[in-house]
């Protein structure tokens, strides 16, 4: 059953902490990408990747890091130095083609304590 | 800069009556304009897409509709259920730029029996 597996769905994080968000997909899809939803505003882009090994930052790339050294795997570190980042953090992947879709994740809801 | 308005922000209806959401953009070159519904703490999922030639689609009861002149989308509900209960966001795909999303902030939608 292809699909895109975010973990956790829940993480805390403490002040001065790395957390790392996992995000695998089994859709064969080239791109993925990483968003940030907060309450009322529309998602924004972390980062994203459309090929393995390469990564392009997105609008608020500022205190995230990201790595790509498989298809099938895009992980989001949130380091200290991003100020405010309790959020609902979305991945995404698009296969080939304007008419593709993009598949979401379903999230995972980040807390500082 | 490329922009994606939703109105309403909110909206309440009864179980069996119909709605219509609307969607604004300024996002140039345009490709093409999805919706998606997202369940709450769920990630977002795919209903409709469109191009700049297609002026309407359905999905079931979900009826998107498409104005690339005055750069207008609407999404109609037709006969209304409470898994309808859901946020409703457009999103507007820009050509070429790596077909970069902007995403709207959203219609949280709450249907009532």
């Amino acid at each position: 059953d292809g699909g895109i597996t975010q973990s956790p769905k829940y993480l805390f994080r403490k002040e001065g902490q790395n957390v790392t968000l996992s995000c695998e997909q089994n859709l064969n899809h080239d791109a993925m990408y990483w968003y940030r939803q907060d309450p009322g505003q529309g998602l924004r882009l972390i980062y994203y990747s459309q090929i393995v090994n390469d990564f392009q930052k997105g609008d608020i790339a500022e205190g995230y890091s990201v790595s790509r050294e498989k298809k099938e795997s895009f992980p989001l570190t949130v380091t200290s130095a991003q100020k405010n980042p309790t959020a609902f953090y979305l991945c995404a992947s698009k296969g080939q083609g304007v008419a593709y879709g993009y598949t979401f994740g379903s999230g995972t809801r980040l807390t500082v304590v | 800069k490329n922009q994606v308005e939703q109105s309403p922000q909110s909206l309440i209806i009864l179980e069996g009556k119909n709605c219509t959401l609307q969607c604004n953009y300024t996002v140039s070159p345009f490709s093409n304009l999805r919706w998606y519904k997202q369940d709450t703490g769920r990630g977002p999922v795919s209903l409709t897409i469109m191009t700049f030639s297609e002026n309407t689609k359905s999905n079931g009861r979900y009826t998107a509709t498409l104005d690339a002149d005055t750069k207008q989308s609407s999404l109609h509900i037709t006969a209304s259920q409470l898994s309808d209960s859901a946020s409703y966001i457009c999103v507007v795909s820009e050509q070429a730029a790596g077909n970069k999303l902007t995403f709207g902030g959203g219609t949280r939608v709450l249907v009532k029996p």
